[in-house]
């Protein structure tokens, strides 16, 4: 069973421009969140995927928006591109149900805005 | 709001001996918390976690915490420290209204020979 995929495992874009980060999430899971760990930092919650819709959102502006596909995966854009957008993208998937407490985090993808 | 606060940035230890990462949570309710490790290049493994059950909790790699609620901390520990346990550690809270998950800065553990 494959667990929480990423992809691309590293990205390098200049400033202005935009990127899109894709997710898979764990077998049987439904839900998809997001985190950006700057470097040297704990990661910070972006927002959570649920049944295609945006269920709750952290201290992010709309430059950064997502999607949940009907297979669960899930994609993160990050428009206009500034030097601090620079960091870790981690996607951590989770059930639903009884066990929904629990997120299981993909390796990550490296943004460097140059 | 919930938060999460690890004392140390970096801890050092020598192989073999006691580890004890600590973690302070602040939250009106019990929250769940959890002990995530993070090895270079590498995303996010989950070592342990506590949803109000037994207040001590195993998980994996022979590492250990225990849930104080009347000194709201959650503690990580190890007797005896391996080389391997090199990395960084978080300790996070789970936000049950926004099912999202509130990260500490993280301690990043040094094991010496």
């Amino acid at each position: 069973d494959a667990g929480v995929t990423q992809s691309p495992t590293h990205l390098i874009k200049t400033r202005g421009q935009q990127v899109t980060l894709r997710c898979s999430p764990k077998s049987g899971h439904d839900t998809v969140s997001w985190y950006q760990q700057a470097l040297g930092q704990g990661p910070q919650f972006i927002f959570q995927y649920y049944e295609e819709e945006e269920r709750q959102r952290g201290n992010f502006p709309d430059r950064f928006s997502g999607h949940q596909f009907p297979n669960y995966s899930s994609e993160l854009n990050v428009n206009a591109l500034l030097l601090g957008d620079s960091a870790l993208y981690l996607c951590a998937s989770s059930p639903s149900g009884a066990n929904y407490n629990e997120q299981f985090f993909g390796p990550g993808t490296r943004l460097t805005v140059l | 709001a919930q938060s999460v606060t690890q004392l140390g940035s970096h801890v050092s230890v020598s192989e073999g001996a006691l580890v004890l990462l600590r973690c302070n949570y602040s939250s009106s309710v019990p929250p769940y918390l959890f002990w995530y490790v993070q090895y270079p290049n590498q995303g996010l493994q989950l070592l342990l976690k506590y949803t109000s059950a037994a207040t001590l909790v195993k998980g994996i790699n022979g590492f250990e915490a225990e849930f104080k609620k009347s000194e709201t901390s959650f503690h990580l520990t190890k007797p005896s420290a391996h080389m391997s346990d090199a990395a960084e550690y978080f300790c996070a809270g789970l936000d049950t209204g926004r099912r999202a998950l509130t990260f500490g800065s993280g301690t990043r553990l040094q094991v010496q020979p």
